[in-house]
């Protein structure tokens, strides 16, 4: 079983909508947990840290249950440019080491 | 945001040869970089822990004879893929952390993608 499972999509989704990721990780002792972007054939880039109380930054918005060590993104308004990968990242005790997800491809379109 | 540069960002070689992909903190010191591997279609796999001043920690299954890391200054992680072979072919993505940052804050270069012929 993958340390962190995600359904690679892609999702194809028009401009405005609000599209949602899902993210499952194996390991319970893991401490931190982030979303980040990739674009195609580029460097991931944190999109943002996820908090047991959920966090929301602008349109996005990110949630934790450690219970069901499940892990979510919500995009509201989706725009062109939100189209990427988005990788699940886990981080466990004592360990500065992230763990990817192999990934969610959102395609926007107009 | 910090910024960590790689270098080259491309590198087409043939079988055999052996290739250097240098990783720098451009405004920070660095004891800590990671070095990841990226297949197609597959998620960053972490090939090896690199403190400076010390040897680097290599995960499962990653062969320490074959990619050679040195981290000889705070600035400067250097991974050398030996006898290169087309199975090595992938892009190869180092990151930095932060003294004084979040515990888990890490700064990605941009990539290094390797073709083997």
């Amino acid at each position: 079983r993958k340390e962190v499972e995600q359904d690679p999509g892609p999702f194809n989704v028009p401009e405005g909508a609000t599209v949602a990721f899902n993210c499952t990780y194996s390991n319970s002792a893991s401490q931190s947990f982030f979303w980040y972007r990739q674009d195609c054939r580029k460097e991931p880039k944190l999109l943002m840290s996820v908090y047991s109380s959920g966090n929301e930054d602008g349109r996005f918005t990110a949630q934790l249950n450690r219970a069901s060590q499940y892990i979510s993104l919500l995009i509201r308004d989706s725009k062109l440019s939100d189209s990427a990968t988005y990788l699940c990242v886990v981080s466990g005790t004592g360990r500065r080491a992230l763990t990817f997800g192999s990934g969610t491809r959102l395609q926007v379109q107009p | 945001g910090a910024v960590v540069s790689q270098h080259p960002s491309r590198v087409i070689c043939k079988s055999g040869t052996s290739v250097k992909i240098e990783c720098r903190s451009l405004d920070f010191q660095a004891t800590t970089m990671f070095w990841y591997r990226q297949f197609p279609k597959q998620s960053l796999m972490l090939m090896a822990t690199s403190n400076e001043g010390s040897k680097a920690t290599y995960e499962q299954g990653v062969e320490k004879d074959k990619f050679l890391i040195n981290h000889a200054s705070l600035t400067l992680s250097t991974l050398t893929v030996t006898s290169a072979h087309p199975e090595d072919s992938s892009f190869y993505i180092c990151s930095a952390a932060r003294p004084g940052g979040a515990y888990n804050e890490q700064f990605f270069g941009p990539g290094t993608r390797l073709t083997v012929l």
